[in-house]
Order: C-alpha cells, then sequence, then structure tokens
C-alpha cells in the first residue's frame, strides 16, 4: 500500500526557531494535508494544498505541494511552546472508492519546543 | 465551522465483552465516514470506510466481523468492537466528509475513543 515518510520522525529546538519538516511518498497525490495532533485528542487540519507547486500560508505555517506530487514540506517560523505536538502529512489518492478517496497519513514528526 | 462528535471519550472493557463507539457529524451531512485506529506513538492507519445505506469497506487485514460498522444515517456511524481482547486496546478515530463539500476536501476528525481492554 500507500506509505508517507515524515522526517525528522521528532525534534527538539529553542523557542524562537524555526522549524522545517518533510513528507515523502512512494506515489503520486492529488491532495496533501498538514494536520496536527495533540495527546487525547483528534488531529486537527492546518493547511490544506491541492496543486502541484502550490505554496500555501497560514500564520507562521508555510507548506508546499511538491512538483512531482510525491512530497511536501511544513514550515513553521519563530516556534512559541504551543507549537508542541505531533504533526501528520496526509495524502488523498483520489480515487473514488467505496464512496470516498481515502485519506493515508504520514509518520508523524514529534516536535518539542524548549523555553 | 463542522463538528464531528466521538462518544464515548474513553472506555475500559473486560476480555470478551463488546464496545460501540459512536461518531456523530454534528451540522453537517456525512454520507462517507471513516474510521482509524492508532496505536501509541504511531500514526493513524485507517480500518475501514463507513458509508450510509451500503456495507462498509475494509482495508486489508482488518476483520469485519470483529469491527462491526453501522451507518444508520447521514450524521451517525457506529463501530462495535466485538470480543474485545487487551490487543484492541488502541485510540480510534473517526472522520466525516460534508457532503456538500467536493471530493477532495479535507477530512473532519473527531476526538477519538481510547479503548482499554482488561
Amino acid at each position: 500500500g500507500q506509505q508517507l515518510n515524515q522526517s525528522p520522525q521528532s525534534m527538539f529546538i529553542q523557542e524562537g526557531e524555526d522549524v522545517s519538516m518533510n513528507c515523502t511518498s512512494s506515489s503520486i497525490f492529488n491532495t496533501w494535508l498538514w494536520y496536527k495532533q495533540e495527546p487525547g485528542e483528534g488531529p486537527v487540519l492546518l493547511i490544506a494544498l491541492y496543486k502541484a507547486g502550490e505554496l500555501t500560508s497560514n500564520g507562521r505555517l508555510t507548506a508546499q505541494f511538491g512538483i512531482t506530487r510525491k512530497d511536501s514540506f511544513l514550515n513553521i517560523s519563530a516556534s512559541i511552546p504551543s507549537d508542541v505536538g505531533i504533526y501528520f502529512c496526509a495524502g488523498l489518492d483520489g480515487i473514488l472508492t467505496g464512496g470516498g478517496n481515502k485519506l493515508t497519513f504520514g509518520t508523524g514528526t514529534q516536535l518539542k519546543v524548549e523555553l | 465551522g463542522a463538528v464531528v462528535s466521538q462518544h464515548p471519550s474513553w472506555v475500559i472493557c473486560k476480555s470478551g465483552t463488546s464496545v460501540k463507539i459512536e461518531c456523530r457529524s454534528l451540522d453537517f451531512q456525512a454520507t462517507t465516514m471513516f474510521w482509524y485506529r492508532q496505536f501509541p506513538k504511531q500514526s493513524l492507519m485507517l480500518m475501514a470506510t463507513s458509508n450510509e445505506g451500503s456495507k462498509a469497506t475494509y482495508e486489508q487485514g482488518v476483520e469485519k466481523d470483529k469491527f462491526l460498522i453501522n451507518h444508520a444515517s447521514l450524521t451517525l456511524s457506529t463501530l462495535t468492537v466485538t470480543s474485545a481482547h487487551p490487543e484492541d486496546s488502541s485510540f480510534y478515530i473517526c472522520s466525516a466528509r460534508d457532503d456538500r463539500s467536493s471530493y477532495n476536501s479535507p477530512l473532519h476528525f473527531g476526538n477519538g475513543t481510547r479503548l482499554t481492554v482488561t
């Protein structure tokens, strides 16, 4: 099946630093999404990317949809303590099976911010 | 915004019993809902796609007779873990697609249900 590999697996950074994480796939996705998950909660959507090459920002977050449609990155600028959590990339494959195309999640990047 | 509610948020049950988890879309209709399972320190893995009025589509390796899915209305899907065992202990998360949105719109996620089987 499809796999999305994220790197790094975890990051421990100082408050105020910029953060970069990426996601690569063995196959093409038509839509890339970035979610954040905090302990004991469901994932919350941060950014959605719909076109290859698209660069989208949401506050301090910036994400890009790779030209090959097999990768994406997420940048967080000037990190703050509340950025702590697990960040997941996810891809929608655009194949309408069983009533809706499926969302495949990446392996996750755990972010820890030191004051 | 679109809200997906899961109930219960956590449950502890004895081995061999069955547990039902509900997933409701509160302010939109969802013909399609998805059930995920997440083990500690791991990613979310899709278990099945739930479709209102038809049978669920299960991912490879997920036992359909053990994880019963019923999508009885456009706002409710249920997942029943039958004859639960300790290895079924996990975080179960549902998501739903708003029927008004396009096929590639992001899914709305519930807050998950922590199942512990003793």
